[in-house]
C-alpha cells in the first residue's frame, strides 16, 4: 500500500522559475492538505481540499496554487519561485474530519532550494 | 487564534523515561494529536486524544487534561530509534476540515 506519494523529492530552483509539486494518494482519502516546515518551526498549511473540485486557502497561501481534479491527486504550483519559498513541502491527506480521530497521512515530503 | 507550546529540545538515556509536555490555546478545542518525525522523514501517527485521561499505546502514552490545555506524552524504556522530534497538533472545534495547528516539535535525543 503505498499511502502518500509526492514526487519530486528533491529541487533545485531559480529565482522566478515555476513548477509543479506532486502528490498523490491511494487510500480512497477525501481530504487532502499541503503544509511546509521550515527548520525549527511547526507545519505551516498552504492549502487544503474537502475534495475533487473543492480547495481553499490555509496560513500561507501567498506564492502558491492547487488544484484538486480527482480524489486521487493534489498538486501544488508555485508560479514565480522566491528564496522565501525554500522549505520542505509535505502532502498530507485523511479519510474524514471533524469530531473523527482519523488522523492526516503524510507523504515522504519535496526538499525545496530556491537560489 | 491558536497557540501551542512544547520544549525546544530534550534527552535522556537509553532505558529511561522520558515525559514531553504540550500546552495549547485554542478558540475552542476537538482533539490532540501526536506525531513522531525522524530527521528527513515525514511526520507519522503516534497518539489521539479528545478526552481527559491516558491513552496507552505499548510503551507510549498520552495524556489529556482539557480544563488544564495540556497534554503530555510519554515514552517508556527508551531506544536510540527515539531519537527523534516529537510534534503536537490540536484541532479546534469549528474545524470542518479536520485541520491542525502544529507546535514546532520537541527534538529527542536518545543516549546510550
Amino acid at each position: 500500500n503505498a499511502g502518500v506519494t509526492q514526487t519530486p523529492k528533491f529541487r533545485i530552483l531559480k529565482i522566478g522559475q515555476s513548477m509543479t509539486l506532486q502528490c498523490t494518494q491511494d487510500m480512497n482519502h477525501n481530504y487532502m492538505y499541503w503544509y511546509r516546515q521550515d527548520p525549527g518551526m511547526g507545519l505551516k498549511l498552504i492549502y487544503y481540499s474537502v475534495g475533487a473540485g473543492i480547495t481553499d486557502k490555509g496560513e500561507v497561501p501567498n506564492g502558491y496554487n492547487v488544484s484538486r481534479s480527482t480524489t486521487e491527486d493534489f498538486p501544488l504550483r508555485l508560479e514565480l519561485a522566491a528564496p522565501s519559498q525554500t522549505s520542505v513541502y509535505f502532502c498530507a491527506s485523511s479519510y474524514t474530519s471533524g469530531d473523527s480521530n482519523q488522523p492526516q497521512h503524510f507523504g515522504d515530503g519535496t526538499r525545496l532550494s530556491i537560489l | 487564534g491558536q497557540n501551542i507550546d512544547q520544549p525546544t529540545e530534550m534527552t535522556a538515556t537509553e532505558g529511561a523515561i522520558v515525559q514531553i509536555n504540550c500546552t495549547y490555546q485554542t478558540s475552542g478545542f476537538n482533539g490532540l494529536f501526536w506525531y513522531q518525525q525522524h530527521a528527513g522523514e515525514a511526520p507519522t501517527f503516534l497518539s489521539y486524544n479528545v478526552l481527559d485521561g491516558l491513552e496507552e499505546k505499548g510503551r507510549f502514552s498520552s495524556f489529556l487534561s482539557r480544563s488544564k490545555g495540556y497534554s503530555y506524552l510519554l515514552l517508556k524504556e527508551l531506544q536510540m530509534k527515539d531519537s527523534a522530534s516529537y510534534l503536537c497538533a490540536v484541532r479546534a472545534r469549528g474545524s470542518t476540515l479536520g485541520r491542525l495547528y502544529f507546535g514546532r516539535g520537541t527534538q529527542l535525543t536518545v543516549w546510550p
